[in-house]
C-alpha cells in the first residue's frame, strides 16, 4: 500500500461547481500535511498547508481528519485556471522527507 | 529573484554515460533536496541536504550521487546512465525550519531520456 494515495481522476467539471479531493495515508506518524498544484509539465507549487483545526484560503479549504488518516481539499467556484493536478503530500514530524501522492487531476471546462 | 535554476531542462543519453544535473538557488535556503517523477509514482526523494557538507539519502538513491560543497549549489550525478533512469527530475529547497520552512521551492524540472 502506497504511503499516501490519490484518487489520480480526472475530475471534469464545469466551471462555477464544487469540487472535492480526498487523500488517505497510511503512516500514523504523519504530522504535517500540505497541498501542492502541479501545471502539466510544470514544477509542483505548494497550494496549501493543512492545519488540524483546517483552514481556508479564498475559495479553497483544506482539512485534516486525523482519526480516519485523510485530508481533504474543496475548492469552490471553480476557473478554468484551477486545472491542474492535485499533489497531497505528507511529512513525518520534524522529518526531512516528504511523501508525495500520485495526484488527482482536475480539468475545468465551460 | 532566480529562486531554484536547474539545467539543463532536456537531455538525452546513451545507457552507461554519464552525466550531473546542476540545481542552484540563491535563496539561501538550508535544504536542498533532488525528487524524480515518473508517471503512476508521484515525486520521490532521491537525495538531499540539511546544509553544506551534509548530505543523505532519500527514498530511490541508487545510481546517483550528490554533493554539497557550497549552499548554494547542489549537482545530482548519474554514474552510469540506465533506461530505468529515464524520468523528469526536480530540484527543490526550502528554508531549515520556523516560518515559511514548510514550503518547497522547485525548479523548473529536467526530462532525462535513456536509451
Amino acid at each position: 500500500r502506497k504511503e499516501v494515495e490519490q484518487d489520480p481522476g480526472p475530475f471534469n467539471v464545469p466551471e462555477g461547481a464544487t469540487v472535492a479531493f480526498n487523500c488517505t495515508y497510511s503512516n500514523s506518524a504523519s504530522q504535517s500535511f500540505f497541498w501542492y498544484r502541479q501545471d502539466c509539465r510544470k514544477e509542483p507549487k505548494l497550494l496549501m498547508s493543512v492545519y488540524s483545526s483546517g483552514n481556508e484560503d479564498g475559495r479553497f479549504t483544506a482539512q485534516l481528519n486525523r482519526a480516519s488518516q485523510y485530508i481533504s481539499l474543496l475548492i469552490r467556484d471553480s476557473k478554468l485556471s484551477d486545472s491542474a493536478t492535485y499533489l497531497c503530500v505528507a511529512r513525518k514530524g520534524g522529518g526531512n522527507k516528504l511523501t508525495f501522492g500520485t495526484g488527482t487531476q482536475l480539468k475545468v471546462e465551460l | 529573484n532566480a529562486g531554484v535554476t536547474q539545467t539543463p531542462k532536456f537531455q538525452v543519453l546513451k545507457t552507461g554515460q554519464s552525466m550531473t544535473l546542476q540545481c542552484a538557488q540563491d535563496m539561501n535556503h538550508e535544504y536542498m533536496s533532488w525528487y524524480r517523477q515518473d508517471p503512476g509514482m508521484g515525486l520521490r526523494l532521491i537525495h538531499y541536504s540539511v546544509g553544506a557538507g551534509i548530505t543523505d539519502q532519500g527514498e530511490v538513491p541508487n545510481g546517483y550521487n550528490v554533493s554539497r560543497s557550497t549552499t548554494e549549489d547542489f549537482p545530482l550525478r548519474l554514474l552510469s546512465a540506465a533506461p530505468s533512469q529515464t524520468s523528469v527530475y526536480f530540484c527543490a529547497s526550502r528554508t531549515g525550519s520556523g516560518t515559511g520552512g514548510e514550503k518547497l521551492f522547485f525548479g523548473s524540472g529536467t526530462q532525462l531520456s535513456v536509451l
